[in-house]
């Protein structure tokens, strides 16, 4: 298991559920973020946290609203989803919002269906 | 135009044979290049990072940039059923904004 571990694996809601995504990183790093892997598409940055601050929204709807309480944990809390949202949503880590020498550590994703 | 550019494939090879990977990119700002690799299931995982024009080897991997054609590639050499995954090729411009690729799906048939 990598260092940045995401809960659940697996997620089906409705369009009128509300639920949150989960992710942890053990690796002592202060940037975390939040990207939407879609097939055919280029990873879709939505969210990035250093030092447990925002610092970039990358106008995604408001329906997406990430939360970080600490350096260690993020979240991204869901409502009111639309089906085109289904996609892996994908938590990542880097030692500083630079992406340092090794880049990305990405956690396995969670896999979004939403009906 | 998309910032960069990946052909998706799929590629399908046997094992053993040399697999090459590419990427084209249009931003002249971009200085950190990287390869990641995800197996289904999976997320991306970090497999080689480059900041100059030349080539870096490990193992059986080789990353070459070529900053004056802006384009990448990645060779798998004497590849393995192990390297089916998709890779993403990856980078980084001058003000740490990171644009990937849109991942290349390679499968080695035994």
């Amino acid at each position: 298991e990598t260092g940045v571990t995401q809960t659940p694996r697996h997620l089906v809601m409705g369009m009128t559920n509300k639920k949150s995504l989960k992710c942890e990183q053990h690796l002592g790093h202060n940037a975390m973020y939040w990207y939407k892997q879609s097939a055919k598409k280029p990873l879709e940055l939505m969210f990035v946290y250093s030092l447990e601050e925002r610092v970039e929204n990358n106008s995604v709807p408001s329906r997406f609203s990430p939360e970080c309480p600490n350096s260690s944990h993020l979240f991204l809390h869901l409502h009111t989803l639309q089906p085109e949202d289904s996609a892996l949503y994908l938590c990542a880590s880097s030692q500083d919002r630079a992406g340092g020498l090794y880049g990305y550590t990405f956690g396995s994703g969670t896999r979004l269906t939403v009906v | 135009q998309k910032e960069v550019e990946q052909d998706p494939g799929p590629l399908s090879v046997p094992e053993g044979a040399i697999v090459s990977l590419n990427c084209t990119y249009s931003n002249s700002a971009f200085q950190y290049f990287m390869w990641y690799r995800q197996y289904s299931r999976k997320g991306p995982e970090l497999l080689m990072y480059t900041y100059s024009s030349g080539n870096k080897e490990d193992g059986r991997f080789t990353a070459q940039v070529d900053k004056s054609s802006k384009y990448i590639s990645l060779f798998i050499r004497d590849s393995q059923p192990s390297d089916s995954a998709t890779y993403l090729c990856a980078m980084q411009d001058t003000g740490n904004q990171f644009y990937f690729g849109t991942g290349t799906s390679l499968t080695v048939i035994p």
